[in-house]
């Protein structure tokens, strides 16, 4: 059973556009909530992350936006550019420093973002 | 050179083969991971390792063994391949004081049964 559900799992925006991409979880353990970007050949690579204390957090040209209520957030890509092609993931982590569960990752499903020119 | 380093990049085997993928790490972190990406499916553990003498399964660790050599070293074996493991393979590390900022994936191995 996935506990972090992604979506949509491909998205094709327009250069210039907004992207925005959805995931929900379930276990209320998580309590840090990062995103991952992922080029063909590579590993994932952390782009921004965000703790439930807050609803939004940005860095240049994306933000994560949390509904701690909904149990929610999302990633939003503005001015997308034909670099930012590559497949994104959610993921969620009970960040709690000496449990057995610090520091293991559950990621969403990952969603293929394509920017056309 | 990488931080996390994965071999072999790709590999073909047979059903029922015996195959190792390793890696190894400069990071100097305790923590190693094993992960499996399948598409649709995004990345699920295999084993996690928080030091040498601490070794755990992750939610799909039927089938696979591991080995933590030395805390820079952190193998994965699949002791009989089955075609339903083929898939790109991750090995990660992180350093407990730094949360997910410390959080480093190696390239990936790409695995194919046949």
């Amino acid at each position: 059973q996935q506990q972090v559900k992604q979506s949509p799992q491909s998205l094709i925006v327009q250069k210039g556009g907004i992207s925005i991409i959805n995931c929900a979880y379930e276990n209320t353990a998580f309590d840090y909530f990062p995103w991952y970007q992922q080029f063909p050949g590579k590993g994932p690579a952390l782009l921004i992350a965000i703790r439930p204390d807050v609803s939004e957090k940005k860095e240049g040209r994306f933000t994560i936006s949390f509904n701690k209520s909904a149990k929610q957030f999302s990633l939003h890509i503005m001015d997308s550019q034909p670099g930012d092609s590559a497949t994104y993931f959610c993921a969620a982590t009970p960040n709690h420093a000496g449990g057995t569960s610090y520091g293991k990752l559950t990621f969403g499903q990952g969603t293929i973002l394509t920017v056309h020119p | 050179d990488a931080d996390v380093t994965q071999t072999p990049r790709n590999r073909i085997t047979k059903t029922g083969k015996r195959i190792m993928l390793e890696c190894s790490q400069t990071k100097g972190h305790d923590r190693m991971y094993w992960y499996r990406q399948d598409p649709g499916l995004g990345l699920r553990l295999i084993y996690y390792s928080f030091d040498v003498k601490d070794i755990n399964k992750g939610e799909i660790s039927d089938g696979y063994s591991v080995s933590r050599q030395a805390q820079a070293k952190f193998s994965l074996s699949l002791e009989s391949a089955i075609p339903n493991q083929t898939a790109l393979y991750f090995c990660a590390t992180s350093d407990l004081n730094r949360g997910v900022y410390g959080y480093t994936f190696g390239s990936g191995t790409r695995l194919t049964v046949v």
